[in-house]
């Protein structure tokens, strides 16, 4: 069964930093690959998405993932955050059949 | 397009009462689930259908139950609450195949809490 594992749960960075949120899976068949923001007291929305082709997405504001599957990694990067970047991020995994399997979540607090 | 829209927003029951959430949304998509979220746990699925008259359980769907009689409405129905329940839920849908890159849409949550 496959299961998606986000390796810290929070982490805090400085306005202007760099930040990479981990994430993991475990799958034995090929997958598809998503990463979604939850702002404080809203749903989820689509940062990106990896299903096929080159192993480096680009998503909205500014974030970009990177598919390596000989590590089974879609770590999320932003070369430097904002402050209106601080929510919870979570990491997604989808075999087949459109049911997605979330990790437990990454709060990100950017600091002034 | 209002997207997917949810009822209520937040609701509080007590143990042994019953209730549905309300789910809809207007993009003509197949496929819709319910997921709950819980601190820590991400969220985690309920139950989806992929068309109307087609349901299936997810992975957690004891104390729920689901029917898709139109392709616009999916409710979730809590049948004897219980204060492990308590907890956010999210409505999603999506189209079922990779021209719709299954991208899943979230409405904007209810929140419940059983006493």
């Amino acid at each position: 069964a496959q299961s998606v594992t986000q390796l810290d749960s929070q982490v805090p960075v400085f306005e202007e930093a760099p930040v990479e949120l981990r994430c993991n899976y475990s799958s034995s068949v090929s997958v598809y690959l998503f990463w979604y923001v939850q702002y404080p007291n809203q749903g989820l929305q689509l940062l990106l998405k990896y299903l096929s082709g080159s192993t480096l997405v680009k998503g909205i504001n500014g974030f970009e993932a990177e598919f390596n599957k000989s590590q089974t990694s879609f770590h999320l990067r932003k070369p430097s955050v904002h402050i209106s970047d601080t929510a919870e991020y979570f990491c997604a995994c989808m075999e087949y059949g459109n049911k997605l399997v979330f990790g437990a979540g990454t709060i990100l607090r950017v600091k002034s | 397009n209002a997207g997917v829209t949810q009822t209520p927003k937040f609701q509080v029951l007590k143990t042994g009462q019953s209730m549905t959430l309300q789910c809809a949304q207007d993009m003509n998509h197949e496929y819709m689930s319910w997921y709950r979220q819980d601190p820590g746990m991400g969220l985690r699925l309920i139950h989806y259908s992929v068309g109307a008259g087609i349901t299936d359980q997810g992975e957690v769907p004891n104390g729920y139950n689901v029917s898709r009689s139109t392709t616009e409405d999916f409710p979730l129905r809590l049948l004897s609450a219980a204060p492990s329940q308590t907890s956010v839920y999210f409505c999603a849908s999506s189209y079922s195949n990779l021209a719709g890159a299954y991208e899943q849409y979230f409405g904007p949550g209810t929140r419940l809490t059983v006493t």
